[in-house]
């Protein structure tokens, strides 16, 4: 089946460093795929859709200054928090669409805890 | 623009109680709808989908109808196991999956033996 890893699982940075999310689909190719941030409780929002080869699209109220994103191959986006500040922590979950099939599931990761202090 | 609402959890069951998770929707358009399904430390598996209204989607004994008139899609089961242990989302896209899911909050679901 379409497995989609992230690294790393978890993540504890200081405040003010970057920290960079990568997210791979291992077994088949994606042109696009999407980087969902999910809070305690609450609901996956979609922070942005990343297109290979392009730069990626962000939704309404998400820095893309902040969150760097980097498809750079048909396997592999980048999700890079800079200079992370404590409400940055939250779970980030990536999802990938197979690009050899019609039915456009999308197939995602097991996600990133990321905690700033 | 387009919401998704499911029922608040926690939910704890006895094993073999039958499960009712409601979902309802709200969309411009005509989306797809879907049960996505994750299971502790693990990442979002889809459950089931329906692509247009009465269409059933079904897997692993959890079933859910596209309810147009209701816009609903409430998943159910008619007995459940320990191992159906996880939080389920509800989600709905306007383009089949090829556009970004439109997630409920998530249901945590516990069956207790």
């Amino acid at each position: 089946g379409a497995v989609v890893s992230q690294h790393p699982s978890w993540v504890i940075c200081k405040s003010g460093t970057s920290v960079k999310i990568e997210c791979r689909s291992l077994d088949f190719q994606a042109t696009t795929m999407f980087w969902y941030r999910q809070f305690p409780k609450q609901s996956l929002m979609l922070m942005a859709t990343s297109n290979e080869g392009s730069k990626a699209t962000y939704e309404q109220g998400v820095e893309k200054d902040k969150f760097l994103i980097n498809h750079a191959s048909l396997t592999l986006s980048t999700l890079t928090v800079t200079s992370a500040h404590p409400e940055d922590s939250s779970f980030y979950i990536c999802s990938a669409r197979d690009l050899d099939r019609s039915s456009y599931e999308q197939y995602f990761g097991p996600g990133t805890r990321l905690t700033v202090t | 623009g387009d919401s998704v609402t499911q029922m608040e959890g926690p939910v704890t069951l006895s094993e073999e109680a039958f499960l009712t998770i409601n979902c309802t929707y709200t969309a411009t358009g005509y989306p797809s709808l879907f049960w996505y399904v994750q299971y502790p430390g693990e990442g979002l598996q889809l459950l089931l989908k329906a692509t247009k209204a009465d269409d059933k989607g079904s897997n692993k004994g959890f079933e859910a109808t596209y309810r147009k008139e209701t816009t609903s899609f409430h998943l159910e089961k008619g007995s459940v196991q320990v191992s159906d242990s996880a939080v389920y989302f509800c989600a709905l896209s306007e383009d089949g999956g090829n556009t970004p899911l439109v997630f409920g909050k998530g249901t945590r679901l516990s069956v207790i033996a």
